[in-house]
């Protein structure tokens, strides 16, 4: 059973932001979320992670509602290059998921010149 | 920076014959994970290794599939007597294995399996 909840595709102008929303309701207290991106014919990338702190790190911002039942990975300043599908999961970081990822089918993002 | 490897990375084979794949993960990661993907849906996990003791397997690695992680370094995946439903994108990836690195990981860029 899928725990997240993505829209299919999504488009965005180059440098502007890219907002990619995910829900979570049901994810339980000791879970983090985790965003990877795939871009064509390539393995998943780690983006970023959390538990119920905002990130951010080089790569993207992660915010987190307080009720923790959704999220929204923020690419700031899109490029072409960040055309692929993005994968919102929620995992038990030491617990007894030990990185088996529950992939759904994500959101295809598209960059447009 | 090393990422993880695998080879090859494409492979075609005729139905009935048997297939071996390999990863070579980042070094001194102590987990080795397979994922299977196919067109349009996100990647499957199939196995995963802690060091060389192969701990999980999915439902969806069948008999004819098995891995091995020898000496905790490199893996290998074999399918014995292919069928056309195993064509697919056969992923391995790594990851440091820490509670606060356990979904962290690192995926190579897999091999596309074609079973004719």
């Amino acid at each position: 059973d899928a725990k997240t909840t993505q829209p299919p595709s999504m488009d965005c102008a180059e440098g502007r932001a890219a907002n990619l929303p995910c829900n979570h309701s049901t994810i339980s207290g000791n879970e983090y979320v985790y965003w990877y991106r795939q871009i064509h014919s390539q393995g998943p990338q780690y983006i970023i992670h959390g538990l119920k702190n905002n990130e951010t790190n080089e790569m993207a911002s992660l915010i987190i509602t307080e009720d923790r039942k959704s999220s929204t990975l923020i690419l700031p300043h899109a490029t072409l290059r960040d055309t692929a599908v993005y994968y919102c999961i929620v995992g038990d970081a030491g617990g007894t998921s030990y990185g088996k990822l529950t992939f759904g089918q994500g959101t295809i993002l598209t960059v447009h010149p | 920076d090393t990422g993880v490897s695998q080879d090859p990375r494409h492979k075609i084979t005729k139905r009935g014959q048997n297939v071996t794949f390999r990863c070579d993960p980042i070094s001194e990661h102590n987990r080795l994970y397979w994922y299977r993907q196919t067109l349009g849906q996100g990647p499957e996990f199939l196995t995963y290794f802690q060091n060389e003791a192969q701990l999980e397997k999915s439902r969806l690695l069948s008999d004819r599939f098995s891995a091995e992680r020898p000496k905790g370094s490199f893996s290998t995946l074999e399918i014995q007597r292919t069928e056309q439903g195993d064509s697919a994108m056969y992923l391995c990836a790594s990851s440091a294995g820490t509670v606060a690195t356990n979904e962290k990981l690192f995926f190579g860029s897999g091999t596309q399996l074609s079973v004719l």
